[in-house]
């Protein structure tokens, strides 16, 4: 069973509005998340990260929230741009906050609609 | 400025075929990682290494080996290559093994293999 789910597999947006990509995970272990956003033909890039002692992190345009309680965490992008067509995974870090305990979500694809 | 470079980008097998992904870094990084991407399932770490000579398991290590013989090289070796390793491969380095601080992961491009 997966730990990390993103269970939208795809989103589209209207240009200049706001984009919600939504993670939802099982363990309560997990100390640390990360998003990283993938553009076909390239490898992953980090985009932002959050502490599981936060609830907010933001970033320019992107903000990830955190609710423990409720096991889910949410990318938020406003305004959304045509550049943020992509695929988003969520990804989650515990115990402990070393890569060999991440584990990535299936990804959403997002598209931005010009 | 190349990052992360593996090599072959795309490879054809034929079941108990053996091969090998090379995955360069010039970043001068300690830790190198495999890993393998399925549709509708999230990248799985097959193995990584903490430094030259050292190579460790992951979730999903069955059927693979890797080996660290220098520090910018990370190979992942198939020894019979099975159906079931049809998969995009990615390898990525990282200056730490923690996911605070420096500890981003620079990806590959992604090395897609079909075994037949």
């Amino acid at each position: 069973d997966q730990q990390v789910k993103q269970n939208s597999p795809s989103l589209s947006v209207q240009e200049g509005r706001i984009s919600i990509l939504n993670c939802d995970y099982t363990n309560s272990m997990f100390d640390y998340f990360l998003w990283y956003k993938k553009y076909p033909a390239e490898g992953p890039t980090f985009l932002i990260s959050i502490s599981s002692i936060k609830d907010k992190n933001e970033d320019g345009r992107f903000t990830v929230f955190l609710n423990k309680s409720a096991k889910h965490l949410s990318l938020h992008i406003v305004p959304s741009q045509p550049g943020d067509s992509a695929v988003y995974f969520c990804a989650a870090a515990g115990p402990g906050v070393s890569y060999d305990k991440v584990i990535f979500g299936p990804g959403t694809s997002l598209s931005v609609i010009p | 400025n190349a990052g992360v470079t593996q090599t072959p980008k795309f490879r054809v097998l034929k079941t108990g075929q053996s091969m090998t992904l090379l995955c360069a870094q010039d970043m001068n990084h300690e830790y190198m990682y495999w890993y393998r991407q399925d549709p509708g399932m999230g990248l799985r770490l097959i193995h990584y290494s903490v430094g030259e000579g050292t190579t460790a398991k992951g979730e999903v290590p069955d059927g693979y080996n890797v080996s660290r013989l220098k520090k910018q090289n990370f190979l992942l070796g198939l020894e019979s290559a099975a159906p079931s390793q049809t998969s995009v491969y990615f390898c990525a380095s990282s200056y730490s093994i923690s996911v605070i601080n420096t500890g981003e992961l620079f990806f590959g491009e992604g090395s897609r293999l079909t075994v037949l």
